[in-house]
């Protein structure tokens, strides 16, 4: 079972430069969120979705886009990395009972 | 805003021990759940404790809840090496977000 997949799973961005993170799950669950962790910390929410073509503001959506155009997929973006979007990405998924699955997780580094 | 904060922000038993953390949160809740994460990995989903029951087990999981305290503990009983992890506790207060803990690092001695 695949469950939450992430890709990519390591990049190295130059500052200024952009990219997409991909979400995909195949659970058909309706909410889907995107999370960073930064070292000793807890995950803190950047944007979420509660639906094919919905998307919310999370606690720190600054600096991100996202978009849902399909159930299964989350993308999320940066428009122009900084070096303080240096982090671990997590997506997870979750239906009505709120229990998330998570993906392994994207490590950026900004330079 | 993070609503759990976790007590303690680190813990290190020998194997076999029995291993206590607790969250609080601050607002009311439909369920609190509590994950691991091994280093570097996705979070794992452990238990979901629903806001009308007050025990819950799940193999050598046994997690309580307290809604008069807004407080949770996770027990690990018999503690294994492969239990070695950080426990985040999440609550659900119905608003299609869960809020996190800054979790507790547990570290298992052989």
């Amino acid at each position: 079972n695949a469950g939450v997949t992430q890709t990519p799973k390591f990049r190295v961005l130059k500052t200024g430069q952009s990219m997409t993170l991909l979400c995909a799950q195949d659970m058909n669950h309706e909410y889907m969120y995107w999370y960073r962790q930064d070292p000793g910390m807890g995950l803190r929410l950047i944007h979420y979705s509660v639906g094919e073509g919905t998307t919310a503001k999370g606690e720190v959506p600054d600096g991100y886009n996202v978009s849902r155009l399909k159930k299964q997929n989350f993308l999320l973006g940066l428009e122009s990395a900084a070096p303080s979007q240096t982090s671990v990405y997590f997506c997870a998924s979750s239906s009505w009972d709120s229990k998330a699955f998570f993906g392994q997780g994207t490590r950026l580094t900004v330079v | 805003s993070q609503q759990g904060e976790e007590d303690p922000q680190a813990l290190s038993i020998q194997e076999g021990e029995n291993a206590t953390m607790n969250c609080s949160y601050k607002t009311s809740i439909n369920n609190l759940q509590w994950y691991r994460q091994n280093s570097g990995r996705g979070l794992v989903h452990l238990i979901l404790i629903r806001s009308n029951e007050r025990e819950k087990h799940s193999g050598r999981l046994r997690v309580t809840l307290d809604t008069s305290k807004k407080s949770s503990s996770l027990l690990i009983t018999a503690s294994r090496a492969a239990d070695t992890a950080s426990y985040f506790c999440a609550t659900d207060d119905g608003n299609y977000q869960l809020i996190w803990g800054a979790g507790t690092k547990l570290i298992i001695k052989p």
